[in-house]
């Protein structure tokens, strides 16, 4: 166990649709990364952000986007979604003096 | 920019046999170098990692991983495969100078190693 809590672990919703994906880092941790993995693109960068702040932003589509709350938590939001936003969705954290990231179980979404 | 290119993507060995995955980096700055295993349905488990100290890097479950600069590339072994080593392999690179982005990481396609008894 990573630490890491993602909810949900499945979702299944149709095109268009809005849902949401939640990440709950490890206990201390002030960065959150969020990671597609699909099998089209491999494992991609999202967005990172840092004790509430956006730091970091990779290959996120504008219909998609992320935000850090008070108490560290973080939500991926995806919208108008696609037959091709169907993925895993990892969220990772890790803190300041750690070197490497720690990922959560994931969330799988499929867009029927 | 960085890149990770992980030669094969897919290494088939047989119980108690050595294990390879090849990993080739590329990158601007000085690296930090992890390995990561995905089991099925499951999230990314570290294996190992180089952070500019000691170029060979022991991880768990028996892996390491030697750093060398002049191929760039760092490679994952295990002297011997044991069934419960199949799953998926990724590379994965980020910048030293990482800070607050130690996390921000490009992986590689990922390596899927199969085991035959």
């Amino acid at each position: 166990d990573s630490g890491v809590t993602q909810t949900p672990k499945h979702l299944i919703t149709a095109t268009g649709q809005r849902v949401t994906l939640r990440c709950s880092p490890r206990s201390g941790d002030l960065s959150v990364y969020w990671y597609q993995q699909s099998l089209d693109q491999g494992l991609q960068f999202l967005i990172q952000y840092y004790n509430g702040e956006e730091r970091a932003k990779g290959n996120i589509l504008e219909r998609f986007s992320a935000q850090q709350f008070p108490d560290l938590h973080s939500e991926l939001n995806l919208s108008s979604l696609e037959l091709g936003d169907s993925a895993l969705y990892f969220c990772a954290s890790s803190a300041m003096t750690n070197t490497e990231a720690f990922f959560g179980q994931g969330t799988r979404l499929t867009v029927v | 920019a960085q890149s990770v290119t992980q030669l094969g993507s897919h290494v088939s060995v047989s119980e108690g046999a050595l294990v390879l995955l090849r990993c080739n980096y590329s990158s601007s700055v000085p690296p930090y170098l992890f390995w990561y295993v995905q089991y099925p349905n499951q999230g990314l488990q570290l294996l190992l990692k180089y952070t500019s100290a000691a170029t060979l890097v022991k991880g768990i479950n028996g892996f390491e991983a030697e750093f060398k600069k002049s191929e760039t590339s760092f490679h994952l072994t295990k002297p011997s495969a044991h069934m419960s080593d199949a799953a998926e392999y990724f590379c994965a690179v980020s910048d030293s100078a990482g800070g607050t982005s130690y996390g921000k990481l490009t992986f590689g396609q990922g390596t899927i190693l199969t085991v035959h008894p």
